[in-house]
């Protein structure tokens, strides 16, 4: 069973737009909350992360939005470009134990 | 450091046979994964190794997979026989354990193929 449920399963977007994706959880145990970002015939790599303790983190153009009391934390991709144009999981994590992940989300972007 | 190496990058191999993926993690870092990646089934966890000791093995799917940590420096998953529902992408990841959470490092994956 997943522990961290991710939606779209897929999204089309044009180039200069704006990407959503949204993950849900259920354990409140969970302390980090990763996204990472994989490229065809590439490993996962990290893109950005986030505590339970800011509602939001920023770098560059992707921004993670954090709601605790909703259990719900979403990531934003500001500014589309079509070098974004690969699959992200969001994942969370207990203290040092394994990371859980989410299905996976395909942003393509339109140039 | 030159990250998180698996090898082979691709195997083909025939139902029945024995199977062996490799991985080499980054130098100083003491947590090691075993992730299994399907269309199907998405990113599973199969095992996760703390300091070369199994904590977690409950994803490993059936007795036929079976994985080892005999130092710091090597990991391997076995899978013996091979089946065709086998064929997926299998990564590795490593992570240091210091500091709090920290980045889980992944290698690029072995494309292993069943047939």
């Amino acid at each position: 069973q997943q522990q961290v449920k991710q939606s779209p399963q897929s999204l089309i977007v044009q180039k200069g737009g704006i990407s959503i994706i949204n993950c849900a959880y259920e354990n409140t145990a969970f302390d980090y909350f990763p996204w990472y970002q994989q490229f065809p015939g590439k490993g996962p790599a990290l893109l950005i992360a986030i505590r339970p303790d800011v509602s939001e983190k920023k770098e560059g153009r992707f921004t993670i939005s954090f709601n605790k009391s909703a259990k719900q934390f979403s990531l934003h991709i500001m500014d589309s470009q079509p070098g974004d144009s690969a699959t992200y999981f969001c994942a969370a994590n207990k203290g040092d134990y394994k990371l859980s992940f989410g299905a996976g989300t395909t942003v393509t972007v339109r140039a | 450091d030159a990250g998180v190496i698996q090898s082979p990058r691709h195997e083909v191999t025939e139902m029945g046979q024995e199977v062996t993926l490799r991985c080499k993690p980054i130098s100083g870092h003491n947590s090691l994964f075993w992730y299994r990646q399907t269309m199907m089934r998405g990113l599973e966890l199969l095992i996760y190794f703390n300091n070369n000791v199994p904590i977690d093995d409950s994803g490993m799917p059936e007795d036929r997979f079976s994985a080892k940590m005999p130092n710091a420096s090597f990991s391997t998953l076995k899978i013996q026989p091979s089946e065709p529902r086998d064929s997926a992408v299998y990564f590795c990841a490593s992570r240091s354990r210091t500091g709090g959470n920290t980045e889980a490092f992944f290698g690029q994956g072995t494309r292993l193929t069943v047939v």
